[in-house]
């Protein structure tokens, strides 16, 4: 298996710009996890699905971040209109089962500069 | 609320000596999770180990092992004749009912090893 695939690896936009960070989890992982990491916050759990259902949302920091799962092989993170504080390094994660006493497995991140 | 502290934010070692990240916890649960995962330059999250809290048996895996006591709420893991490879951030991670069974992360600790 490939992995937990994200895209892009790097993004740089201009504030305002709308941003679309996408994730494929692997087959068969019926969860899937945002995180974002910060410096000054560290990893932060932003949002999490359940075959495709959104059932966490609490970590989403404001209206301007959305995400959706259409389908179990698919996620995506948005993020409109994008500002300087949205600078991140953002995770995706998949699991077989929920947390704990599953291992999240975690995709290689987009890194995400808002200038 | 759950938390995880580990309060070495940076280590420093020469290459082949001994070196212990500590991590403490902190929950009201008595069914939990406790997970290391490394973080190297390159970005990427791994998973290294995962212990759930009826199970206080020390585990070696190669060069490293981890030393789990409830009785100081500690997980700390130890890597013996560290190389320059495992340079890296380290991230001690607890999941409990209380948190959703979510993931929560420490602030990790930045380990290099100096050739």
């Amino acid at each position: 298996d490939a992995g937990v695939i994200q895209s892009p690896r790097h993004e740089v936009t201009e504030m305002g710009q709308e941003v679309t960070l996408r994730c494929k989890p692997i087959s068969g992982h019926d969860y899937l996890f945002w995180y974002r990491q910060t410096m000054m916050r560290g990893l932060e759990l932003l949002i999490y699905f359940n075959n495709n259902v959104p059932i966490d949302d609490s970590g989403m920091p404001e209206d301007r971040f959305s995400a959706k799962m259409p389908n179990a092989s698919f996620s995506t993170l948005k993020i409109q209109p994008s500002e300087p504080r949205d600078s991140a390094v953002y995770f995706c994660a998949s699991s077989f089962g929920r947390a704990g006493a599953n291992v999240l497995t975690f995709g290689a991140g987009s890194r995400l500069t808002v200038l | 609320a759950q938390k995880v502290t580990q309060a070495q934010t940076e280590i420093s070692v020469v290459e082949k000596e001994d070196v212990t990240l500590d991590c403490v916890y902190e929950t009201r649960d008595t069914t939990y999770y406790l997970f290391w995962y490394k973080q190297p330059p390159s970005g990427e999250l791994v998973f290294l180990i995962r212990r759930n809290s009826f199970d206080e048996q020390n585990e070696i895996s190669g060069r490293y092992s981890w030393n789990f006591q409830k009785s100081t709420s500690s997980f700390n893991f130890t890597i013996t004749a560290s190389q320059v490879v495992d340079s890296a951030v380290y991230f001690c991670a607890l999941s409990d009912r209380t948190g959703a069974n979510n993931l929560f992360f420490g602030t990790g600790t930045r380990l290099t090893v100096i050739p």
